[in-house]
Protein backbone atom coordinates (compact mmCIF):
# COMPACT_ATOMS: atom_id res chain seq x y z
CA UNK A 1 0.00 0.00 0.00
CA UNK A 2 1.91 2.90 -1.42
CA UNK A 3 1.61 6.20 1.09
CA UNK A 4 -0.88 9.02 -0.13
CA UNK A 5 1.09 11.75 -1.71
CA UNK A 6 1.73 15.40 -0.33
CA UNK A 7 3.35 18.40 -0.81
CA UNK A 8 7.04 17.87 1.23
CA UNK A 9 6.51 21.76 2.39
CA UNK A 10 3.54 24.87 2.49
CA UNK A 11 4.44 28.53 3.80
CA UNK A 12 2.57 31.33 4.20
CA UNK A 13 2.48 34.26 5.93
CA UNK A 14 0.43 35.63 8.98
CA UNK A 15 -3.55 35.99 8.06
CA UNK A 16 -3.17 34.55 4.68
CA UNK A 17 -4.60 31.32 3.37
CA UNK A 18 -2.93 28.13 2.33
CA UNK A 19 -4.05 24.87 0.55
CA UNK A 20 -2.38 21.29 1.25
CA UNK A 21 -3.22 18.40 -0.89
CA UNK A 22 -3.63 14.64 -0.70
CA UNK A 23 -3.56 12.63 -3.86
CA UNK A 24 -4.32 9.12 -3.37
CA UNK A 25 -6.13 6.13 -6.02
CA UNK A 26 -9.21 5.04 -6.94
CA UNK A 27 -8.75 2.44 -4.11
CA UNK A 28 -8.40 5.07 -1.09
CA UNK A 29 -8.73 8.64 -1.65
CA UNK A 30 -11.70 8.46 -4.33
CA UNK A 31 -13.52 5.38 -3.20
CA UNK A 32 -14.36 6.63 0.58
CA UNK A 33 -15.72 9.87 2.36
CA UNK A 34 -12.82 8.91 4.82
CA UNK A 35 -10.53 11.24 4.75
CA UNK A 36 -8.62 12.48 7.69
CA UNK A 37 -6.47 15.21 8.74
CA UNK A 38 -3.98 15.38 11.61
CA UNK A 39 -1.63 18.14 13.00
CA UNK A 40 1.77 17.23 14.63
CA UNK A 41 3.95 19.78 16.70
CA UNK A 42 7.61 19.05 17.22
CA UNK A 43 7.53 16.00 19.78
CA UNK A 44 4.23 15.57 20.10
CA UNK A 45 1.62 13.08 19.18
CA UNK A 46 -0.56 13.85 16.40
CA UNK A 47 -3.96 15.08 16.83
CA UNK A 48 -7.42 15.01 14.66
CA UNK A 49 -8.35 18.27 13.32
CA UNK A 50 -10.73 16.66 9.99
CA UNK A 51 -12.44 13.66 9.70
CA UNK A 52 -15.04 12.17 7.01
CA UNK A 53 -13.53 14.54 4.32
CA UNK A 54 -15.01 17.75 6.11
CA UNK A 55 -15.92 17.26 9.89
CA UNK A 56 -14.74 18.94 12.64
CA UNK A 57 -14.00 17.59 15.76
CA UNK A 58 -15.51 19.77 18.75
CA UNK A 59 -13.01 22.40 19.70
CA UNK A 60 -10.99 22.72 16.51
CA UNK A 61 -10.70 25.57 15.16
CA UNK A 62 -13.50 26.79 11.96
CA UNK A 63 -9.56 28.19 10.12
CA UNK A 64 -9.43 24.64 9.19
CA UNK A 65 -11.69 22.85 6.60
CA UNK A 66 -11.45 20.04 4.45
CA UNK A 67 -12.38 18.93 0.99
CA UNK A 68 -12.36 16.07 -1.68
CA UNK A 69 -12.56 15.82 -5.86
CA UNK A 70 -11.98 12.66 -7.37
CA UNK A 71 -8.90 11.02 -5.64
CA UNK A 72 -7.45 14.20 -4.26
CA UNK A 73 -8.19 15.93 -0.95
CA UNK A 74 -7.74 18.94 0.17
CA UNK A 75 -6.55 20.91 3.75
CA UNK A 76 -7.30 24.75 3.69
CA UNK A 77 -5.96 26.57 6.92
CA UNK A 78 -7.65 29.84 6.73
CA UNK A 79 -6.02 33.13 8.65
CA UNK A 80 -2.75 31.13 9.19
CA UNK A 81 -1.37 31.39 12.80
CA UNK A 82 1.97 31.54 14.26
CA UNK A 83 0.86 28.48 16.34
CA UNK A 84 -0.15 26.31 13.26
CA UNK A 85 2.80 25.74 11.87
CA UNK A 86 3.62 22.62 12.12
CA UNK A 87 3.44 18.72 10.13
CA UNK A 88 0.21 17.97 8.39
CA UNK A 89 -0.92 14.25 7.62
CA UNK A 90 -3.74 12.85 5.77
CA UNK A 91 -5.00 9.52 6.14
CA UNK A 92 -7.75 7.67 4.14
CA UNK A 93 -9.62 4.35 4.77
CA UNK A 94 -8.50 1.67 1.84
CA UNK A 95 -9.78 -1.17 -0.24
CA UNK A 96 -6.47 -3.05 0.52
CA UNK A 97 -6.25 -2.38 4.28
CA UNK A 98 -7.53 -0.91 6.71
CA UNK A 99 -6.05 2.90 6.32
CA UNK A 100 -3.09 4.41 4.92
CA UNK A 101 -1.16 8.03 5.49
CA UNK A 102 -0.09 10.72 3.38
CA UNK A 103 3.88 12.01 3.39
CA UNK A 104 3.20 14.35 5.31
CA UNK A 105 3.17 18.53 4.49
CA UNK A 106 5.57 21.16 6.95
CA UNK A 107 3.91 24.01 7.26
CA UNK A 108 5.93 27.18 7.88
CA UNK A 109 4.40 30.75 8.44
CA UNK A 110 6.62 33.06 7.33
CA UNK B 1 -9.65 11.31 32.01
CA UNK B 2 -10.25 10.05 28.14
CA UNK B 3 -6.33 8.80 27.49
CA UNK B 4 -4.14 5.75 25.80
CA UNK B 5 -0.83 5.19 27.43
CA UNK B 6 2.07 3.29 25.44
CA UNK B 7 4.84 1.45 27.32
CA UNK B 8 7.63 -1.29 26.93
CA UNK B 9 9.59 0.69 24.55
CA UNK B 10 13.66 0.16 24.30
CA UNK B 11 16.53 -0.69 22.98
CA UNK B 12 17.08 -4.17 21.11
CA UNK B 13 19.44 -5.99 18.90
CA UNK B 14 18.41 -6.64 15.47
CA UNK B 15 16.71 -10.10 15.35
CA UNK B 16 15.23 -9.52 18.74
CA UNK B 17 11.54 -8.84 20.29
CA UNK B 18 9.77 -6.49 22.54
CA UNK B 19 6.62 -6.14 23.72
CA UNK B 20 4.39 -2.99 23.82
CA UNK B 21 1.32 -2.26 25.43
CA UNK B 22 -1.46 0.47 25.65
CA UNK B 23 -3.46 1.23 28.47
CA UNK B 24 -6.97 2.43 28.12
CA UNK B 25 -8.63 4.79 30.44
CA UNK B 26 -11.84 7.09 30.38
CA UNK B 27 -13.87 5.38 27.54
CA UNK B 28 -15.63 2.05 26.63
CA UNK B 29 -11.94 0.72 25.60
CA UNK B 30 -14.39 -2.43 24.30
CA UNK B 31 -16.69 -0.88 21.78
CA UNK B 32 -13.51 0.97 19.77
CA UNK B 33 -11.15 -0.44 17.19
CA UNK B 34 -7.45 -0.17 17.94
CA UNK B 35 -4.79 1.06 16.00
CA UNK B 36 -0.54 0.90 16.28
CA UNK B 37 0.89 3.78 14.24
CA UNK B 38 4.61 4.03 14.27
CA UNK B 39 7.17 6.87 13.26
CA UNK B 40 10.43 6.74 12.19
CA UNK B 41 12.77 9.56 13.52
CA UNK B 42 12.46 12.73 11.26
CA UNK B 43 10.01 10.66 8.98
CA UNK B 44 6.11 10.56 8.65
CA UNK B 45 3.52 8.53 10.28
CA UNK B 46 3.32 5.07 8.87
CA UNK B 47 -0.28 2.94 9.60
CA UNK B 48 1.71 -0.46 11.58
CA UNK B 49 -1.85 -2.84 12.47
CA UNK B 50 -5.33 -2.94 13.33
CA UNK B 51 -7.54 -4.81 15.56
CA UNK B 52 -11.04 -4.64 15.75
CA UNK B 53 -13.15 -4.18 19.34
CA UNK B 54 -14.18 -7.93 19.61
CA UNK B 55 -10.97 -9.02 17.81
CA UNK B 56 -12.49 -10.75 15.29
CA UNK B 57 -10.74 -8.66 12.22
CA UNK B 58 -6.86 -8.08 12.20
CA UNK B 59 -4.68 -6.43 9.61
CA UNK B 60 -1.10 -5.85 9.29
CA UNK B 61 1.24 -3.60 7.41
CA UNK B 62 2.87 -5.36 4.67
CA UNK B 63 6.31 -4.07 6.06
CA UNK B 64 5.73 -6.20 9.78
CA UNK B 65 3.24 -8.65 8.41
CA UNK B 66 4.15 -12.01 10.01
CA UNK B 67 6.63 -10.35 12.73
CA UNK B 68 4.52 -8.65 14.55
CA UNK B 69 1.63 -9.60 16.36
CA UNK B 70 -1.76 -7.45 17.64
CA UNK B 71 -3.91 -8.25 20.57
CA UNK B 72 -6.11 -6.53 22.98
CA UNK B 73 -7.21 -7.79 26.48
CA UNK B 74 -10.69 -6.05 27.24
CA UNK B 75 -11.16 -7.01 30.43
CA UNK B 76 -7.98 -4.86 31.39
CA UNK B 77 -8.88 -2.19 28.72
CA UNK B 78 -5.11 -3.12 27.09
CA UNK B 79 -3.66 -3.41 23.63
CA UNK B 80 -0.74 -5.22 22.72
CA UNK B 81 1.97 -5.77 20.00
CA UNK B 82 4.48 -8.27 19.96
CA UNK B 83 7.27 -7.40 18.07
CA UNK B 84 9.47 -10.56 17.08
CA UNK B 85 12.32 -10.40 14.03
CA UNK B 86 13.15 -6.35 15.02
CA UNK B 87 15.10 -5.01 11.98
CA UNK B 88 16.99 -1.82 12.33
CA UNK B 89 14.23 -0.11 9.75
CA UNK B 90 11.79 -0.71 12.76
CA UNK B 91 13.08 1.94 14.81
CA UNK B 92 10.84 4.72 15.43
CA UNK B 93 8.02 6.09 17.89
CA UNK B 94 4.86 3.49 18.41
CA UNK B 95 1.32 5.15 19.04
CA UNK B 96 -1.64 3.47 19.94
CA UNK B 97 -4.61 5.41 18.31
CA UNK B 98 -8.34 4.11 18.95
CA UNK B 99 -10.25 4.46 15.43
CA UNK B 100 -13.42 5.79 15.79
CA UNK B 101 -15.35 4.81 12.24
CA UNK B 102 -12.71 5.20 9.71
CA UNK B 103 -10.43 7.88 11.70
CA UNK B 104 -8.02 7.94 14.32
CA UNK B 105 -9.56 10.47 17.14
CA UNK B 106 -7.52 9.41 20.30
CA UNK B 107 -3.56 8.98 20.28
CA UNK B 108 -1.20 8.08 22.62
CA UNK B 109 2.33 10.11 23.59
CA UNK B 110 4.09 6.84 22.23
CA UNK B 111 6.41 4.52 23.20
CA UNK B 112 10.09 4.59 20.93
CA UNK B 113 11.98 1.38 19.96
CA UNK B 114 15.32 1.79 18.27
CA UNK B 115 16.82 -1.86 16.84
CA UNK B 116 20.47 -1.43 16.75
CA UNK B 117 23.39 -3.51 17.30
Amino acid sequence: QSALTQPASVSGSPGQSITISCTGTSNDVGAYNSVSWYQQHPGKAPKLIIFSVSDRPSGVSSRFSGSKSDITASLTISGLQSEDEADYYCSSYTSNRPFVFGTGTKVTVL
Amino acid sequence: EVQLVESGGGLVKPGGSLRLSCAASGFRFNSFDMNWVRQAPGKGLKWVSFIRSSSTYISYADSVKGRFTVSRDNAKNSLYLQMDSLRVEDTAVYYCARANFRHFDLWGRGTLVTVSS
